[in-house]
């Protein structure tokens, strides 16, 4: 199992650009999370999704746009980058099921840099 | 919405030394979850722990979910133990969120 995956790991993009991240999970969770980090802090969560086809906003979500559809996969689009958007975005994902339902799993990060 | 603190925000120890991190929060929980982040970035569960005791290896950690904190032991440093170590709440009513504290930044030095 590859757990939960990012792509890619590193980009640089230029005021104004677009760019989608693509986050994948092999654990046939329901759940699906996407975080900033920004130095000094710990996580706030920009959007998540509770299932297929369905997202909901988070802490941060201005800026951000996210689409889930395939159980296994959650995207999250910059339409319009700003130097604020700077970032390390983590993925991660959860089920709700079971014993240690609701723990959450994460992805290794896409460092960000909006010039 | 639920506050997350943790204490100290930094730490510093020689290997081979014991330590405590502490993690208050405001509110009652479903989920409470510890995790370290390596000097790479890397985000690694540590416990699952909405309440109760639980251990693994040199760690441990306990949750008294009425008082509202949970501490986070580390025996015996070592300088791999080395990074951040993060606190995560899911407050109580399917919130279905985490909520992070702003983690202790941990050096151990050889």
């Amino acid at each position: 199992n590859a757990g939960v995956t990012q792509t890619p790991k590193f980009r640089v993009l230029k005021t104004g650009q677009s760019m989608t991240l693509l986050c994948a999970q092999d654990m046939n969770h329901e759940y699906m999370y996407w975080y900033r980090q920004d130095p000094g802090m710990g996580l706030r969560l920009i959007h998540y999704s509770v299932g297929e086809g369905t997202t909901a906003k988070g802490e941060v979500p201005d800026g951000y746009n996210v689409s889930r559809l395939k159980k296994q996969n959650f995207l999250l689009g910059l339409e319009s980058a700003a130097p604020s958007q700077t970032s390390v975005y983590f993925c991660a994902s959860s089920s709700r099921f079971g014993l240690g339902g609701g723990e959450q799993f994460f992805g290794p990060g896409t460092r960000l840099t909006v010039l | 919405g639920i506050q997350v603190e943790q204490s100290p925000p930094d730490l510093i120890l020689q290997e081979g030394a014991n330590s405590t991190l502490r993690c208050n929060f405001s509110d009652s929980v479903n989920n409470l979850q510890w995790f370290h982040q390596n000097p790479w970035g890397q985000l690694i569960n540590l416990f699952y722990i909405p309440s109760g005791t639980k251990q693994n290896g040199r760690l441990s950690a306990t949750t008294v979910a009425t008082e509202r904190y949970s501490l986070l032991y580390i025996s015996s440093s070592q300088t791999t133990d080395s990074g951040v170590y993060f606190c995560a709440v899911e407050e109580e009513g399917g919130s279905e969120k985490l909520v992070f504290g702003k983690g202790t930044k941990l050096t151990v030095n050889p």
